[in-house]
């Protein structure tokens, strides 16, 4: 059974561009989240969907946004983009909301976003 | 606001050498608290804790949680080189995942 995948792997953007990341869950999970983790430090929490509705949001500005599609795959997209941005961007995947009991969530392998 | 602190940063240790990973939080509305290893992209899994006192092993890995005190320990045994990595101590915070920023873990053969 195939795992949380994640695409572009890497991707290169210059400042003020846009950019959108993708990402498909593990088979049957109808949560999926969005944390970027910037050199030396951990994931920060961006976005949480689930059931195509956002459930949960960090402190990032009104420049990042995500939906979450009719299959539960989900997409990041970032306007504007600074270089403070660069980071590795990564989605998890639970089957629930709550992240409790049973209920752990998997992650992708993430994409390595650059910013010049 | 929420806080998960790790220690130390970074720790560089022989192979065989047993090795002790600290992680304190403050998080208002705890689930539990998880481990886990990245050594290039995604973070694995390695435990999930949600009882005081009750140590979790697997292999040369270990792990417990003290919830009245706020922290959880990662015991790593003899270890090995392909145990250099960053270990990553998370706390699940409703429906969201709270970081610490990681121990980097080396291990010299």
């Amino acid at each position: 059974d195939a795992g949380v995948t994640q695409s572009p792997t890497h991707l290169i953007k210059t400042r003020g561009q846009h950019v959108t990341l993708r990402c498909s869950p593990i088979s049957g999970h109808k949560s999926v989240s969005w944390y970027q983790q910037v050199l030396g430090q951990g994931p920060q929490f961006i976005f949480q969907y689930y059931e195509k509705e956002e459930r949960g949001r960090g402190n990032f500005p009104d420049r990042f946004s995500a939906r979450q599609f009719p299959n539960y795959s989900s997409e990041l997209n970032v306007n504007a983009l600074l270089l403070g941005d660069s980071a590795l961007y990564l989605c998890a995947s639970s089957s629930g909301l709550r992240l409790e009991g049973k209920n752990e969530q998997f992650f992708g392998p993430g994409t390595r976003l650059t910013v010049l | 606001e929420d806080k998960v602190v790790q220690s130390p940063l970074s720790l560089v240790v022989h192979e065989g050498d047993t090795v002790t990973l600290n992680c304190s939080y403050e998080v208002t509305n705890f689930r539990s608290l998880l481990w886990y290893k990245q050594e290039k992209k995604a973070p694995t899994f390695l435990f999930m804790l949600t009882s005081s006192g009750i140590e979790k092993k697997s292999g040369r890995l270990s792990s417990i949680l003290d919830k009245k005190e706020l922290f959880s320990i990662l015991n790593i045994t003899a270890t090995q080189t392909g145990d250099s990595a960053i270990y990553l101590c998370a706390v699940a915070d409703g429906n969201k995942l709270v970081f610490g920023a990681g121990t980097i873990l080396r291990v010299k053969s």
